[in-house]
């Protein structure tokens, strides 16, 4: 069973950052947050990841708590092509990745 | 140049049916893996290979088996199809078990009438 909490959908205005949340309370100290996301009718894309400190690459920035009890993955500048379901996913690094139901995002022109 | 790939694309078949999906990267990866996303587009792990040898292999009935001849393929072998076997099956690669990304394919999507 996936390890995390996501809404079911968000909508976020075109050029605006799409701010999208993530709970994840029983989180144990080893392990990582991950971030995919799947755009329509493609595969998985992975996005970011992080295990305590907050993460940046070329995609998105990841913000975990201090407690790391929940997350928030940032798209600073939301398109169109941005609209996917998102994964919020909780593992030890050498574990299987378990999907859950994902946050359905609307990039909304 | 595809870094993961699959054929066919989409699947037609009969109940009871064999079939076979097939899954190849380019990207010197040792780990391989098969996914399945149903109807409810829940998507579960199904087998992983690593270096051709099964490390992972989620109950999944042995109707279905995996086949790596080296390790740039990963194909699916589907026995005695039957109508619950309709989904999206996606093959993933990544550079060794414990690394942190996972390489999505395309996705095979296939239908049992």
């Amino acid at each position: 069973d996936a390890k995390t909490t996501q809404p079911p959908s968000m909508d976020c205005a075109e050029g605006r950052a799409a701010n999208l949340p993530c709970n994840h309370s029983t989180i144990s100290g080893n392990e990582y947050v991950y971030w995919y996301r799947q755009i329509h009718s493609q595969g998985p894309q992975y996005i970011i990841h992080g295990l305590k400190n907050n993460e940046t690459n070329e995609m998105a920035s990841l913000i975990i708590t201090e407690d790391r009890k929940s997350s928030t993955l940032i798209l600073p500048h939301a398109t169109l092509r941005d609209t996917a379901v998102y994964y919020c996913i909780v593992r030890v690094r050498d574990d299987k990745i378990i999907f859950g139901k994902g946050t359905r995002l609307h990039i909304l022109p | 140049d595809t870094a993961v790939s699959q054929t066919p694309k989409y699947l037609v078949t009969q109940m009871g049916n064999d079939k076979s999906i097939k899954c190849e990267q380019n990207l010197g990866h040792d780990t391989m893996y098969w996914y399945k996303q149903d109807s409810k587009k829940f998507l579960k792990i199904m087998f992983s290979y690593n270096n051709k040898e099964l490390i992972i292999n989620e109950t999944v009935p042995n109707r279905f088996s995996p086949k790596s001849p080296d390790k740039a393929h990963l194909n699916l072998h589907i026995n005695s199809l039957e109508l619950g076997d309709s989904a999206v099956y996606f093959c993933a690669s990544s550079p060794m078990v414990s690394t942190d990304t996972q390489y999505f394919g395309p996705g095979t999507r296939l239908t049992v009438l």
